[in-house]
């Protein structure tokens, strides 16, 4: 079967510009979860969603959003990028949310770089 | 914040040797994950074990939990070069619902 497949691969993008990242989760996964991945930061837990509700958030400024649509695709948006923006970001796509003893199957991820 | 910690940040063996990793976490779990990442690509899962299991296996792989020192090792027997990544323990943090990772290994294995 598929796997997670993020869109775009790379990005390049300047100061003050928006960009938004597309996740589609393995086919029958409804939960998929974004991770910011730096050198500096390692792998920081932006959000999840579940069903198209958001269950948790990471400690990241409201420029940061997403949403899930009712196929499971999600998307994340990134406002007013900054130069610290510069980074992987991961999404993970599992059967069901956390207890749930699952583990995540994560896409390729896209390189963000902000100029 | 990371929950786990990886020890040690770096490693490098021969081909052949063993490899052990080890992860300590700050709550109490459900469940811990280890996953593997190749340079600049998406997680990998190898390996899930419970809160109320002590060992596991998978093929080469062992990994080993310590609920009371909120610890755990990842034990990788005859390494082959292929076997170069970094490896990351996951948890889910306390009662948060979130998969949090640990700082990660870099693992090198020489041929």
């Amino acid at each position: 079967k598929a796997g997670v497949t993020q869109t775009p691969r790379y990005l390049i993008k300047t100061r003050g510009q928006q960009v938004t990242l597309s996740c589609s989760p393995i086919s029958g996964h409804r939960s998929v979860s974004w991770y910011q991945q730096t050198p500096g930061q390692g792998l920081q837990f932006l959000f999840e969603y579940f069903s198209e509700t958001q269950r948790n958030k990471g400690n990241f400024p409201g420029r940061f959003s997403g949403r899930q649509f009712s196929n499971s695709r999600s998307e994340m948006n990134v406002s007013t990028l900054e130069l610290g923006d510069s980074a992987l970001y991961l999404c993970a796509s599992s059967l069901q949310p956390l207890p749930g003893a699952y583990g995540y199957t994560f896409g390729s991820g896209t390189r963000l770089t902000v100029v | 914040s990371q929950q786990g910690e990886e020890d040690p940040q770096a490693l490098s063996i021969q081909e052949g040797e063993n490899a052990t990793m080890n992860c300590s976490y700050k709550t109490s779990i459900n469940n811990l994950q280890w996953y593997r990442q190749n340079s600049g690509r998406g997680l990998v899962h190898l390996i899930l074990i419970r809160s109320n299991e002590r060992e596991k296996h998978s093929g080469r792989l062992r990994v080993t939990l310590d609920t009371s020192k909120k610890s755990s090792s990842l034990l990788i027997t005859a390494s082959r070069a292929a076997d170069t990544a970094s490896y990351f323990c996951a948890t889910d943090a306390g009662n948060t619902d979130k998969l949090i990772f640990g700082t990660g290994t870099r693992l090198q294995v020489f041929p």
